[in-house]
């Protein structure tokens, strides 16, 4: 069955580190990967997007990387602020779909 | 990208009843996607709503328990019928843009059944 792992429930890291955040994938071909933030009690924000063909997408301080061989996915947040705490959502679509399968979330916490 | 209003943002509804949630896009969607979220996880799609058509409803989840009205590209509702404690959860309805642009999400209804 199709299965979306993201690394772990939480992680805690010192203000200004890089946060990396990871989203495994089995038995699925997804055509886009998406990143989403969602803080509590609101829905998912979009943040990034990177196609199947695409390595790597940048915006600001993120950065996505998308290996369908490995099946992962990587999220990093440079020189991280307190602000960046929150759940990042890894969700992917298929070529077919058109809705979004979501993996489990983490929570990162950035410590000042 | 699109806004979403949701509503109500949240309620405490009592066993047996039914509960109606709306959503109202600020430009006209092809398809609006209902997720539940439970206490502590993530998203979990409920249906798929098209304009003129009846939903296509996800494993486990059934019309008579979550009826769900898309009667123009702007609009949807999603219905929680006959609730028990079981169906607490926040309930989020999304839009789908165009080819390569992420989804837009409401702020969700937290929904608590007594």
């Amino acid at each position: 069955s199709q299965k979306i792992e993201q690394n772990s429930e939480a992680l805690n890291i010192q203000e200004g580190k890089t946060a990396t955040l990871t989203c495994n994938y089995t038995n699925y071909s997804p055509a886009y990967l998406q990143w989403y933030r969602q803080d509590p009690g609101r829905g998912p924000v979009f943040l990034l997007l990177i196609r199947e063909n695409e390595k790597e997408k940048r915006k600001e301080r993120l950065k996505v990387t998308f290996d369908t061989t490995l099946k992962q996915s990587l999220f990093h947040i440079t020189a991280s602020q307190p602000a960046d705490s929150a759940t990042y959502l890894c969700a992917l679509r298929s070529g077919s779909a058109r809705q979004l399968t979501f993996g489990s979330g983490t929570q990162l916490t950035v410590l000042p | 990208s699109a806004v979403i209003s949701q509503k109500p943002s949240r309620d405490i509804c009592q066993r047996g009843t039914s509960l109606t949630i709306q959503c109202q896009v600020d430009s006209q969607v092809t398809m609006m996607f209902w997720y539940r979220q439970q206490p502590g996880q993530s998203l979990t799609l409920i249906a798929t709503a098209n304009q003129g058509s009846e939903a296509t409803y996800e494993s486990g989840f059934v019309i008579d328990k979550f009826p769900i009205s898309r009667p123009n590209l702007t609009f949807s509702t999603l219905t929680v019928s006959n609730m028990s404690p079981e169906d607490s959860s926040i309930y989020l309805c999304s839009v789908a843009p165009g080819q390569g642009y992420g989804y837009t999400f409401g702020s969700g209804t937290r929904l608590t059944v007594v």
